[in-house]
């Protein structure tokens, strides 16, 4: 199985300020139709997860535009231009290819 | 609008089986695969395995193989996971979602909408 690897594990942020987060995989995720099988979903505390990026970099319905995905082949960056308060949580990006499905160890973003 | 409704909190003995509904509403049942995804206590998510709401094709992590059956029922717009031969490592908020892009499509991409999740605890 693809396995993917996300750092830092654990992001203390200031709101206002900016913060990233990467996930590698073990293979390429790009699709034989040229799209990045790369998401990444936001667990707020004691929610069920919601999905942010799709395809690698598209917000997905009302996600603030403060949130990017970028990346491409094995290496992607989630970016939060000025976090919020409201964006603390657990952040996971997980892979499609192939129809087998994994997840990475998810990044704990917590206010400093 | 659009969403998925899960069955009931299950508590259960090890060596039992328990079965998950999700209903969706607000939408065509078969126009989208579900996925079902677990998370036990503190921990992230893991993948089950899909199911074609259209078609019943069925693809599940090989941990699972064996385990789980998942199934759909169009006429009431329910898909179901079942989990056989439980232990105390089964214990967990069981998810459906629904796949963002129609079935041609295939079941590759993110996941939408969720389910409020079933919480099942195994016990002695």
């Amino acid at each position: 199985d693809i396995v993917l690897t996300q750092s830092p594990l654990s992001l203390p942020v200031t709101p206002g300020e900016p913060a990233s987060i990467s996930c590698r995989s073990s293979q390429s995720l790009l699709h034989v139709a040229g799209d990045n099988v790369l998401d990444w979903y936001l667990q707020k505390p004691g929610q069920t997860p919601q999905l942010l990026i799709y395809l690698g970099s598209n917000r997905a319905s009302g996600v603030p535009d403060r949130f990017s995905g970028s990346g491409s082949g094995t290496d992607f960056t989630l970016k939060i231009s000025r976090v919020e308060a409201e964006d603390v949580g657990v952040y996971y990006c997980m892979q499609g290819l192939q129809g087998r499905i994994t997840f990475g160890p998810g990044t704990k973003v917590h206010l400093k | 609008q659009v969403q998925l409704v899960q069955s009931g909190a299950e508590v259960k003995k090890p060596g039992a089986s328990v079965k998950v509904s999700c209903t969706a509403s607000g939408y065509t049942f078969s126009d989208h695969y579900i996925q079902w995804v677990r998370q036990a206590p503190g921990q992230g998510l893991e993948w089950m395995g899909w199911i074609n709401p259209d078609s019943g094709g069925r693809n599940l992590a090989q941990k699972f193989q064996g385990r789980v059956t998942l199934t759909r029922d169009k006429s009431i717009g329910t898909a179901s996971m079942e989990l056989s031969g439980l232990t105390s490592d089964d214990t967990a908020v069981y998810y459906c979602a629904r796949v963002i892009f129609g079935v041609v499509s295939g079941p590759n991409y993110g996941m939408d909408v969720w389910g409020q999740g079933t919480t099942v605890t195994v016990s002695s």
